[in-house]
């Protein structure tokens, strides 16, 4: 049972252009969420994260929305810039455990035409 | 620099043949962790380490085993390679909970 989901494998936008990658999961007991980003031949990099206490967290182009009744967040990132192309992955925890127990959607790759 | 080093970075081995791949951190963490990601499947927690001489199975634990028998390596062996434990394989690292995974840079696994 997959609980956290990344149901676009792919997506590609222009260079400048808003890119909006989607996640979403299905335990109820998650309540912090995080993005890692990964580029070919490197290992997973930390983004961003959003607590449940929040709905919205922002860290310069990049912003994450949490909308909890409908178990949905999703990674906005303006403007878009070819240097984002990478592979980005959602994850889930529960307080307290926090990154020891993460459990990954499969990932979007984003690719950023100039 | 802080960092997390795997080594090797690729390795091809044959059914059977028992390996090790290395992990080591130099920023002091107690949690060490071993994922492996694979098409369509995203990123599979293999084994985790809370601290040293603690170990626990994540999702995918069959055919692996890990060792912390010192703070800053985290060893995964296959003792019996088979082929569908052909995978890139990340090993992590973190403080404590609330600060984020440190990634080293994958080893590429093929078991023939």
């Amino acid at each position: 049972d997959q609980q956290v989901k990344q149901n676009s494998p792919s997506l590609s936008v222009q260079e400048g252009r808003i890119s909006i990658l989607n996640c979403d999961y299905t335990n109820s007991m998650f309540d912090y969420f995080l993005w890692y980003k990964k580029y070919p031949a490197e290992g997973p990099t930390f983004l961003i994260s959003i607590s449940s206490i929040k709905d919205k967290n922002e860290d310069g182009r990049f912003t994450v929305f949490l909308n909890k009744s409908a178990k949905h967040l999703s990674l906005h990132i303006v403007p878009s810039q070819p240097g984002d192309s990478a592979v980005y992955f959602c994850a889930a925890t529960i307080s307290g455990a926090g990154s020891y127990q993460l459990t990954f959607g499969k990932g979007t790759k984003l690719s950023v035409i100039p | 620099e802080a960092q997390v080093t795997q080594n090797p970075r690729y390795l091809i081995t044959v059914t059977g043949k028992k390996l090790t791949v290395t992990c080591s951190q130099n920023m002091n963490h107690e949690y060490m962790s071993w994922y492996r990601q694979d098409p369509g499947l995203g990123l599979r927690q293999i084994y985790y380490s809370m601290n040293v001489e603690v170990t626990d199975k994540g999702d995918v634990p069959e055919g692996y085993k890990v060792s912390r028998k010192e703070k800053r390596n985290f060893p995964l062996i296959l003792e019996s390679p088979s082929p569908n434990q052909t995978s890139l394989y990340f090993c992590a690292s973190s403080l404590d909970p609330n600060s984020p995974l440190h990634f080293g840079n994958g080893t590429r696994l093929t078991v023939t």
